[in-house]
């Protein structure tokens, strides 16, 4: 079965550094892959998405990398901040569109100590 | 804010109890969905819709009733409800279905059952 591991349940960096966040998955070819933010008792907002074809994507402090050999996606925010601290998910989807969902990895919690 | 708005924030109902979850979203968008969330856990998908059709069900127990009247609405009936139903119920809505469309998420109701 379709399986999608976020590489740990929390993270926790020194303001200023770069944050790494993995997201593997297993048995599942996703055409596109995008990563959210969920901060607590609110709903996961969109921050970035990656399609098959594509090594990298890029958006201010944020960049993400897809490597469907290795089936694997770093997320990475650079000169982190304390604002950024929130759970991060990983999510992936097929390339059907009549029968297309995202299925959602576990997520990391991320905390950025000043 | 977000431009996808869910009432009640809040419901607390007894096992034999009647209520309703209400989602609204006023972006022209096609696609909607359902998703409930336990603690510390990813949003796990319920119901799609698209085009006011019902896309996808990922084999919800029958107290659990999906409808969607109109393209700005979604609700979700609950009926009989067990204590395992108590969670974080997000609505999300998107353009269309598919093909890596961010979705854009409440801030979820969350559910207690007696």
């Amino acid at each position: 079965s379709q399986k999608i591991e976020q590489n740990s349940e929390a993270l926790n960096i020194q303001e200023g550094k770069t944050a790494t966040l993995t997201c593997n998955y297993t048995n599942y070819s996703p055409a596109y892959l995008q990563w959210y933010r969920q901060d607590p008792g609110r709903g996961p907002v969109f921050l970035l998405l990656i399609r098959e074809n594509e090594k990298e994507k890029r958006k201010e402090r944020l960049k993400v990398t897809f490597d469907t050999t290795l089936k694997q996606s770093l997320f990475h925010i650079t000169a982190s901040q304390p604002a950024d601290s929130a759970t991060y998910l990983c999510a992936l989807e097929g390339r059907y569109s009549s029968a297309s969902k995202i299925i959602f990895g576990s997520g990391t919690r991320l905390s950025i100590r000043p | 804010d977000t431009e996808v708005t869910q009432t009640p924030k809040h419901l607390v109902m007894g096992m034999t109890n009647k209520k309703s979850l209400k989602c609204e979203q006023h972006m022209g968008h096609r696609a909607m969905y359902w998703y409930k969330q336990k603690a510390k856990k990813p949003p796990e998908l319920m119901f799609v819709y698209s085009y006011e059709k019902l896309s996808i069900n990922e084999s919800v127990p029958s107290r659990f009733s999906p409808e969607c009247p109109n393209s700005s609405l979604l609700n979700l009936h609950l009926h009989a409800l067990q204590p395992e139903d108590s969670a974080l119920y997000l609505c999300a809505s998107s353009p269309g279905q598919g093909n890596g469309q961010p979705q854009h998420f409440g801030d979820g109701t969350r559910l207690s059952i007696l």
